[in-house]
């Protein structure tokens, strides 16, 4: 257990509507990172937060944000959802600053279903 | 430059044999180099690490070899078993460390025959 909890597990929504997938870090750590897995892509860093703050952005597409809440939790927002936006995705967290290890701890993923 | 180009796709090794997976990158700025181990269902957990530093990092059955002025690094897995059946990401990370997110490859499936 990594100690990264999310929710739902798994969503089953239609096309043209919106869905919140939600994501408690590890205690203590204060970054989260939310990533996108496909079966062609592989795993595709969409953005990370850092004490509430957006830290850096990958290839997050407009119809998606994100926030982290002062409890840290955060949550990622997809919106206007196309078939192909049909994936797993992770959460992570990890300790920056002091004590950084690098590691990135993954929670077990929300897949989503578009049809 | 930010990509990290993993190879094969996919493997098949008998118990007992060495699984080899290499990555390679281009941007010197990277600093940090893991390997992620993925289970069905699971999440990627951190399987082994290395900085640029170091040519060899050994821990068990599981070691990084690193050559820097290649750009590349590989995993290998001695005397493999069927419980490391699994997909492998490598990963890399850019220098600063206050941004922390990682750049993936696109995983190898390992298979390992009893």
């Amino acid at each position: 257990d990594s100690g990264v909890t999310q929710t739902p597990k798994h969503l089953i929504t239609a096309t043209g509507q919106r869905v919140t997938l939600r994501c408690s870090p590890r205690s203590g750590d204060l970054s989260v990172y939310w990533y996108q897995q496909s079966l062609d892509q592989g795993l595709q860093f969409l953005i990370q937060y850092y004490n509430g703050e957006e830290r850096a952005k990958g290839n997050i597409l407009e119809r998606f944000s994100a926030q982290q809440f002062p409890d840290l939790h955060s949550e990622l927002n997809l919106s206007s959802l196309e078939l192909g936006d049909s994936a797993l995705y992770f959460c992570a967290s990890s300790v920056l600053g002091q004590g950084n290890t690098g590691e990135l701890f993954f929670g077990e993923g929300s897949r989503l279903t578009v049809l | 430059q930010q990509q990290v180009k993993q190879s094969p796709q996919s493997l098949i090794v008998q118990k007992g044999g060495i699984s080899i997976i290499n990555c390679a990158y281009e941007n010197t700025a990277f600093d940090y180099f893991p390997w992620y181990q993925q289970f069905p269902g699971k999440g990627p957990a951190l399987l082994i690490a290395i900085r640029p530093d170091v040519s060899e990092k050994k821990e068990g059955r599981f070691t990084i070899s690193f050559n820097k002025s290649a750009k590349q690094f590989s995993l290998h897995i001695m005397d493999s078993q069927p419980g490391d059946s699994a997909t492998y990401f490598c990963a890399a990370r850019l220098y600063g460390g206050s941004q922390g997110n990682l750049i993936f490859g696109k995983g190898t499936k390992l298979s390992v025959k009893p």
